[in-house]
């Protein structure tokens, strides 16, 4: 039971190039949450799913899109990565009542 | 504005100690409280969770107590061991769903022998 697998687990990108960010969870949840760590500041939601087919900007969505491919999946896209997107980025997923169910990060530096 | 202050920002302790973390908040309206713990290079993993009408709340050698009217929790750790090194994050949420959570910036806690 691997929980929830992100990867790749790091990545550095130039100014302006893309990546996606992959997520994927074997618990059967429905929701799924993208967040960001940066020093200094509590993680923040970037994007969410509630349910397979429907995805809802969080508090920082800018320059990010994502993707719910099926109910196990939710990527993250960026399309062109600026130096502000340097952080630590977290894939989660839960059920209503539960706590989140966070991966081990993908730690991305975009220089 | 819904914030989430934790203090201290850092702690080090000897193994074996007892320590207390603090969490205050301003989210309104509240559904319910979680502690997290986070190791270095991992994600954070949920320790406990604290609703409205709870006061206390075990959960092995960590201690959670929620006071609603000044809007305060902490989380006491008993006899220390190095394994508790980590980041402690206190989580508010505003509601049913999991999208409406307000981090703390956490307590990084260091044991030492």
């Amino acid at each position: 039971n691997a929980g929830v697998t992100q990867t790749p687990k790091f990545q550095v990108l130039k100014t302006g190039q893309s990546m996606t960010l992959q997520c994927a969870q074997d618990m059967n949840h429905n929701s799924m949450y993208w967040y960001r760590q940066d020093p200094g500041m509590g993680l923040r939601l970037i994007y969410y799913s509630a349910s397979e087919g429907t995805t809802d900007k969080g508090e920082v969505p800018n320059g990010y899109n994502v993707s719910r491919l099926n109910k196990r999946e939710f990527s993250l896209r960026l399309e062109s990565a600026a130096p502000s997107q340097t952080s630590v980025y977290f894939c989660a997923s839960s059920e209503e009542g539960s706590p989140l169910h966070f991966g081990n990060g993908t730690r991305l530096t975009v220089t | 504005k819904n914030q989430v202050e934790q203090s201290p920002q850092s702690l080090i302790i000897l193994e074996g100690k007892n320590c207390t973390l603090q969490c205050n908040y301003t989210v309104s309206p509240f559904s319910n409280l979680r502690w997290y713990k986070q190791d270095t290079g991992r994600g954070p993993v949920s320790l406990t969770i604290m609703t409205f009408s709870e006061n206390t709340k075990s959960n092995g050698r960590y201690t959670a107590t929620l006071d609603a009217d000044t809007k305060q929790s902490s989380l006491h750790i008993t006899a220390s061991q190095l394994s508790d090194s980590a980041s402690y994050i206190c989580v508010v949420n505003r509601g049913a769903g999991s999208y409406q959570l307000t981090f703390g910036k956490g307590t990084k806690l260091s044991v030492i022998p």
